[in-house]
């Protein structure tokens, strides 16, 4: 019974690039939330998506930030022209409803040179 | 904006002794607690919740209290083992329906031999 995976768990990337975080759900589950952890702080809410829909993105930066949810394969959280200080771990959790416990995957620890 | 807190970074217990770790919010409108504990390197592990409707909550070793009237929750784990050392995060939800989870800092909980 697989849990949350998230690939990659590491990635760098240069200021400037583009960095694509994935996503794949605990089976049954159809609701995904991204959170970003910065370095001695809590994680931080960033967006929540059912499948094709983005429900909530009160968290996510206004520009080059986007996220996804399609109706085959994984979450995709995508940033645009990266720049240090988004060097981050970003968590992906996923639900089986909108009420139930949210359960967290591995992460992905980007760095930006 | 800190809406929850956790102001003890850090916390050591002796094996066997009971570990308590605190959390306060600020927005009454949180109808649902959870506690997430987190290895280095690993993602956040569901640990135990409570709704609001409730002041305690067990499981286990796991028992979390919560004190509307104070906005505050602890959770207790008795007895402390070695394998409890990790970082520990108290989330709250439910703010306007939003099923996003805002998160503590987090307290590292050192279980000594």
């Amino acid at each position: 019974n697989a849990g949350v995976m998230q690939n990659p768990r590491h990635l760098v990337r240069r200021r400037g690039q583009e960095a694509r975080l994935r996503c794949s759900p605990m089976k049954g589950h159809s609701h995904v939330y991204w959170y970003r952890q910065l370095p001695e702080e809590g994680l931080k809410f960033m967006v929540y998506l059912q499948k094709e829909n983005i429900i909530d993105e009160s968290g996510m930066p206004k520009e080059r930030f986007s996220a996804e949810f399609p109706k085959e394969g994984p979450s995709i959280l995508r940033i645009q022209q990266v720049v240090r200080g988004d060097s981050a771990a970003y968590f992906c959790a996923s639900s089986r409803d909108r009420q139930e416990t949210q359960y967290f995957g591995p992460g992905t620890r980007l760095l930006v040179l | 904006d800190q809406q929850v807190k956790q102001n003890s970074p850090s916390l050591s217990v002796q094996e066997g002794r009971i570990s308590i770790l605190n959390c306060d919010y600020t927005n009454s409108m949180f109808d649902y607690f959870l506690w997430y504990k987190k290895y280095p390197a690993e993602g956040p592990t569901f640990l135990i919740s409570i709704s609001s409707i409730k002041d305690k909550n067990e499981d286990g070793r796991f028992t979390v209290f919560l004190n509307k009237s104070a906005k505050h929750l602890s959770l207790h784990i008795v007895p402390s083992q070695p394998g409890d050392s990790a970082v520990y995060f108290c989330a709250a939800r439910g703010v306007q329906g939003a099923q996003k989870l805002v998160f503590g800092q987090g307290t590292r909980l050192t279980i000594n031999p």
